[in-house]
């Protein structure tokens, strides 16, 4: 068990610009979600897929914002056009739950984030 | 709306001491509680969790109570040791759309040796 793996660890791009994040849950799990986090607040939940559906996103998704699971393995988050605003750390977790319906006493595993800064 | 809610952004704590930190929640839907450690540039890192069911939950030197009534949760440490020294984030979930954690804003946490 390696854990949560997100790539890369640092991103610096210009405004405008396009980026990428990679995240490796840990392999038998099932739910995938994306979490950001801004200096002084806690994390803000994004977007969650279970294996490859993305089942919500968050209203502070705007339509720059993109989400893939294709195989119900890895994800990928997608920013386009980014903006000052955009810099903040992203995080990914994952977790194991049964059956479609509302889990109770899920835990979520989380990895190191990515810290993305716009200049 | 913050539904999950830290007012206390930072505490120092004496090492060995009790160290309590506070958690206010708005929803009644939650029903599933847990608190998460976070350091510098790492991710949070689950510590202990309570459902809605008990008021207590106890695990080594960590122990975490639950007030419905009160929609409130505390975290005990004790005694406190310097690796305590972090960042603390409670979190909540449960009920229809809402199986997503909601966060607090986090306490920072110090031990002073």
């Amino acid at each position: 068990d390696t854990g949560v793996s997100q790539n890369p660890r640092h991103k610096i791009t210009k405004r405008g610009q396009n980026v990428t994040f990679r995240c490796d849950p840990i392999s038998e799990h099932n739910r995938l979600y994306w979490y950001r986090q801004t200096l002084g607040q806690g994390p803000e939940f994004l977007t969650y897929f279970q294996n490859e559906a993305q089942l919500e996103k968050s209203r502070l998704l705007s339509d720059r914002f993109s989400a893939e699971r294709p195989k119900g393995s890895f994800s990928t988050l997608e920013i386009q056009r980014t903006e000052q605003g955009d810099s903040a750390m992203y995080l990914c977790a994952s977790s194991f739950v049964t059956g479609q319906g509302n889990p109770t006493n899920e835990k979520l595993f989380f990895g190191s984030g990515t810290q993305l800064s716009v200049l | 709306d913050q539904q999950v809610k830290q007012n206390s952004p930072s505490l120092s704590v004496q090492e060995g001491r009790i160290s309590i930190l506070n958690c206010d929640y708005t929803n009644s839907m939650f029903d599933y509680f847990l608190w998460y450690k976070k350091y510098p540039a790492e991710g949070p890192t689950f510590l202990i969790s309570i459902s809605s069911i008990k008021d207590k939950n106890e695990d080594g030197r960590f122990t975490v109570f639950l007030n419905k009534s009160a929609k409130h949760l505390s975290l005990h440490i004790v005694p406190s040791q310097p690796g305590d020294s972090a960042v603390y984030f409670c979190a909540a979930s449960g009920g229809f759309g809402n199986e997503k954690l909601t966060f607090g804003t986090g306490t920072r946490l110090t031990i002073i040796p």
